[in-house]
């Protein structure tokens, strides 16, 4: 079975800083992946997703992520972190097809500091 | 337009009382789920219905039980309310089994006193 792993609880940045949340997955084969957002009192958005393709994946809010199969990570990035980016930060992690149900990580809180 | 919906946004209930969570997808999805998420945030997938059939039941206490009346409807009735059922609950749809991207609802806060 696939499981994901986000090593940082909390996260703190300041505003304009740059951002790396980390996330590392396990599972035999090429997995799909994904970022989700959850802002406070919010359901998760979709931030961006890796299939298959070009491993470094643009998404929304200008978040990228880049899929690096020799460490079974895709961390997310961004370059300067803006005030309204503090949430929570889900990675998950799939298979193709069958009773596909993703795996989610714990979450990374990322705090904004002024 | 409101793509994935649940009533209620909060509930605040006794123990021992029964209650539902609905929600409602209009973006022509095949496949929903129920996730129940901690207070550390921590998110358990519950059941997901593919065209409204059980496709996955997690193991999950049998006071809860899910029901979809129809594809873009999947409901969620808990008896015998406990306090550790206090959580917030999401509903969640995709376009079908294996489709990758889900659509999450706003979630419901449901707390047990």
């Amino acid at each position: 079975a696939q499981s994901v792993t986000q090593p940082d609880i909390h996260i703190t940045v300041s505003e304009g800083a740059s951002l790396e949340l980390r996330c590392n997955y396990s599972y035999g084969a090429t997995p799909y992946l994904f970022w989700y957002v959850q802002s406070p009192g919010q359901g998760l958005q979709l931030l961006l997703k890796y299939f298959s393709g070009d491993t470094l994946v643009q998404g929304i809010k200008g978040f990228e992520a880049e899929f690096k199969r020799s460490q079974s990570s895709f961390n997310l990035r961004k370059p300067s972190v803006h005030w309204s980016d503090a949430a929570e930060y889900f990675c998950a992690v799939g298979v193709a097809g069958g009773s596909y149900i993703p795996t989610f990580g714990r979450g990374t809180s990322l705090i904004v500091h002024p | 337009d409101t793509a994935v919906s649940q009533t209620p946004k909060y509930l605040v209930t006794q123990m021992g009382n029964d209650k539902s969570i609905k929600c409602e997808q209009n973006l022509g999805h095949d496949t929903m789920y129920w996730y129940k998420q901690d207070s550390k945030k921590f998110l358990k997938i519950m059941f997901s219905y593919n065209n409204k059939e059980l496709i996955i039941n997690e193991t999950v206490p049998n006071r809860f039980s899910p029901k979809s009346p129809d594809k873009a409807h999947l409901n969620l009735h808990i008896n015998s309310l406990e306090l550790g059922d206090s959580a917030v609950y999401f509903c969640a749809s995709s376009l079908r089994q294996g489709a990758g991207e889900q659509f999450f609802g706003p979630g419901t806060r449901l707390t047990v006193l």
